[in-house]
């Protein structure tokens, strides 16, 4: 079976600054990883993901993830951060071949002035 | 385009009745999945539905059961609610045939249990 550890629960950063949300997984067969954001009161948007190909994965809002096999990690990182920036993200990793997303209990992004 | 849209938004039951959840997914997708989110959790894998079929099962009990229609619609039923279960209730949907399509989220169902 699949799971997601997102060690943060809370990040606080000031506006501008980089920040980095680390998510590690576990899985013996081959993954799908994901990140979603998700504002208050929303459901789930899809943020970046990895399918295969580069490890380095990027979203049109400035956010990039690196898959790293050797140490199971998906973190998500972006070198200046916004105010609308502040969200609460969850990591996913979805097995090959199934649909079924498994999550982590997400990280909340708090930027500030 | 519409993306997935879920009814209601939000919902007040008393413990033991039972709900109904209805989703609509984006346009071109043919699979369903549901998921529940407590607060300050991730979602949790419910089921998922293709070709009108239950065609993928996480840890939830019997009282959680669902329906697909021919147009891809889908339904949550929850009978004999508990406290426990409220939570917000969101569906995504996807393409069946396309391994690695991502799920696209409605906005949810917000489910309060008293």
């Amino acid at each position: 079976a699949q799971s997601v550890t997102q060690l943060d629960s809370q990040v606080p950063v000031f506006e501008e600054a980089p920040v980095e949300l680390r998510c590690n997984y576990s899985s013996s067969v081959s993954v799908y990883l994901f990140w979603y954001v998700q504002y208050p009161n929303q459901g789930l948007q899809l943020l970046l993901k990895y399918l295969s190909g580069s490890t380095l994965v990027k979203s049109i809002n400035g956010f990039e993830a690196e898959f790293n096999k050797s140490q199971t990690s998906f973190h998500l990182r972006k070198p200046s951060v916004h105010i609308s920036d502040t969200a609460e993200y969850f990591c996913a990793v979805r097995r090959a071949g199934f649909q079924k997303l498994v999550f982590g209990t997400g990280t909340r992004l708090l930027v500030s002035p | 385009d519409a993306g997935v849209t879920q009814s209601p938004t939000h919902l007040i039951k008393t413990r033991g009745q039972q709900v109904t959840l209805r989703c609509s997914p984006k346009s071109g997708h043919d699979t369903v999945s549901w998921y529940q989110q407590a607060l300050g959790q991730g979602p949790q894998f419910i089921f998922q539905y293709y070709e009108e079929e239950e065609r993928q099962r996480g840890n939830f009990p019997d009282r959680f059961s669902g329906h697909q229609f021919p147009n891809y619609s889908s339904e949550l039923n929850v009978n004999a609610l508990l406290l426990g279960d409220s939570a917000l209730y969101l569906c995504a949907s996807s393409t069946w045939d396309r391994d690695g399509s991502p799920l696209h989220f409605g906005n949810g169902t917000r489910l309060t249990v008293t």
